[in-house]
């Protein structure tokens, strides 16, 4: 039974330029949310997906945006990449998108030079 | 706006030692609450998960409690394992947000 699986492992970039990251829910589950855990802090939520739509959203700006796929993947996009959006960029995946535990994959390391 | 706070930030003890972490939340509208252990670099491990109705949680040498009415949980390990070395996160989960919010970690290092 395959777990949360994120790619790639580990990404840089440099200031300016867009990126995207893959997220596949654990088998079963069909809601997917993204975290952004910066060195030595707490994951803080980007958004949520349910049923291809974005259903909660943190306090993130417009350059976070995302997208849910039929099968339940998600991808996790970032425009015009800032200094501080260095971090490792964590995806989870839960049943019915209520209160339902959370698995996480292993995340995307992003370096922005 | 739910905040997390976990004490202490660090803690280094003994191969041996029985600890206990702290966690604690402004909100106790939580729907329940999430223990994670995270190694160097990695994701997160989900070890306990606690429901807002109950009191606390077991699993072999960890146990969890939870008091909603007063925003405090604690994670209890028993005799602590140069294994058991890593970053314990904390995090509740607020319904109407449907997400988690998580403190900043206690970062564990057991001793031989």
């Amino acid at each position: 039974d395959a777990g949360v699986t994120q790619s790639p492992t580990h990404l840089i970039k440099t200031r300016g330029q867009q990126v995207t990251l893959r997220c596949s829910p654990k088998s079963g589950h069909d809601t997917v949310s993204w975290y952004q855990q910066a060195l030595g802090q707490g994951p803080q939520f980007i958004f949520q997906y349910y049923e291809e739509e974005e259903r909660q959203r943190g306090n993130f700006p417009d350059r976070f945006s995302g997208h849910q796929f039929p099968n339940y993947s998600s991808e996790l996009n970032v425009n015009a990449l800032l200094l501080g959006d260095s971090a490792l960029y964590l995806c989870a995946s839960s049943f019915g998108g209520s209160n339902q535990p959370q698995h996480f994959g292993d995340g995307t390391r992003l370096s922005i030079l | 706006k739910q905040e997390v706070t976990q004490i202490p930030a660090a803690l280094s003890v003994p191969e041996g030692e029985n600890l206990v972490l702290n966690c604690s939340f402004t909100d106790s509208a939580i729907y329940n609450l999430q223990w994670f252990r995270q190694d160097p670099g990695k994701g997160l491990t989900s070890l306990l998960l606690i429901q807002s109705s109950q009191r606390e949680q077991t699993s072999g040498r960890l146990n969890a409690s939870l008091d909603k009415s007063s925003g405090r949980s604690t994670l209890y390990i028993a005799a602590s394992q140069p294994g058991d070395s890593a970053t314990y996160l904390c995090a509740v989960f607020t319904g109407t947000a449907s997400k988690l919010t998580f403190g900043t970690g206690t970062r564990l290092q057991v001793t031989l």
